[in-house]
């Protein structure tokens, strides 16, 4: 299984606080990727990063930015969160040394709740 | 933009039958991916089977099976001597050759399997 970490594991917040989640991966993968799941939607993209600081929206982005610093950290943001984000949350990566760049592997999931 | 639908959010099997999920896309593009992951109650994401659309034999994985039919954009799942760790959600995806190894997601299915 590809190496990557997700922090927090769970969190509730209330309206209108920042939030910032964690995806670490160990395999020195080139993507990363941000998806929300919600019933009804399967996964959808907000943001992803092709390198380090190079970064794009997905279909799902207002309201979240991102930052990667480094190759094994990609970090979401909900500068002020809202109820509508509470969702579950994973962290994706493609692209490793092998070139696998059509096969992405999937984070354990953050689930967030916001009162 | 590509869309992704999956038309039965559930569907029921016994043990050691067959079942099959459907999942129909539509894209302008000639050459992408096709992906179905399988989401158990951990919430991890899992890849059971990937298909290129540019082969024209459908991929298979032990019990899993694909019915890839490019004209008619349909990509369905066939599941055989279902088993009750078979149980799960399962999600159709798509990745175009454009779309920078982004997937785009289907609504789901989940699969119930009776004893």
């Amino acid at each position: 299984d590809a190496g990557i970490t997700q922090s927090p594991r769970h969190k509730v917040t209330e309206t209108g606080t920042p939030v910032t989640l964690r995806c670490h991966q160990t395999e020195n993968h080139r993507y990363m990727y941000w998806y929300r799941q919600d019933p009804g939607h399967g996964l959808r993209l907000i943001h992803y990063s092709y390198g380090v600081k190079d970064t794009d929206k997905g279909e799902v982005s207002d309201g979240y930015s991102v930052s990667r610093s480094k190759t094994e950290d990609f970090l979401l943001t909900l500068e002020s969160a809202t109820s509508s984000q509470t969702s579950v949350y994973f962290c994706a990566i493609s692209g490793g040394l092998a070139g696998s760049y059509n096969e992405q592997f999937f984070g354990p999931g953050t689930r967030l709740t916001v009162l | 933009a590509q869309t992704v639908t999956q038309s039965q959010p559930e569907m029921s099997v016994q043990e050691a039958e067959t079942v099959t999920l459907s999942c129909t896309y539509d894209t302008s593009e000639s050459d992408y991916y096709l992906f179905w992951y399988k989401q158990p109650p951990s919430r991890q994401m899992i890849l059971v089977i990937r298909q290129e659309a540019y082969k024209q034999q459908n991929a298979t994985e032990n019990r899993f099976s694909v019915n890839f039919q490019k004209a008619a954009k349909s990509f369905s799942l066939k599941i055989s001597d279902s088993q009750l760790g078979d149980a799960a959600m399962y999600f159709c995806a798509y990745m175009g050759e454009t779309s920078g190894s982004r997937l785009t997601f289907g609504e789901g299915t989940q699969l119930t399997v009776n004893p």
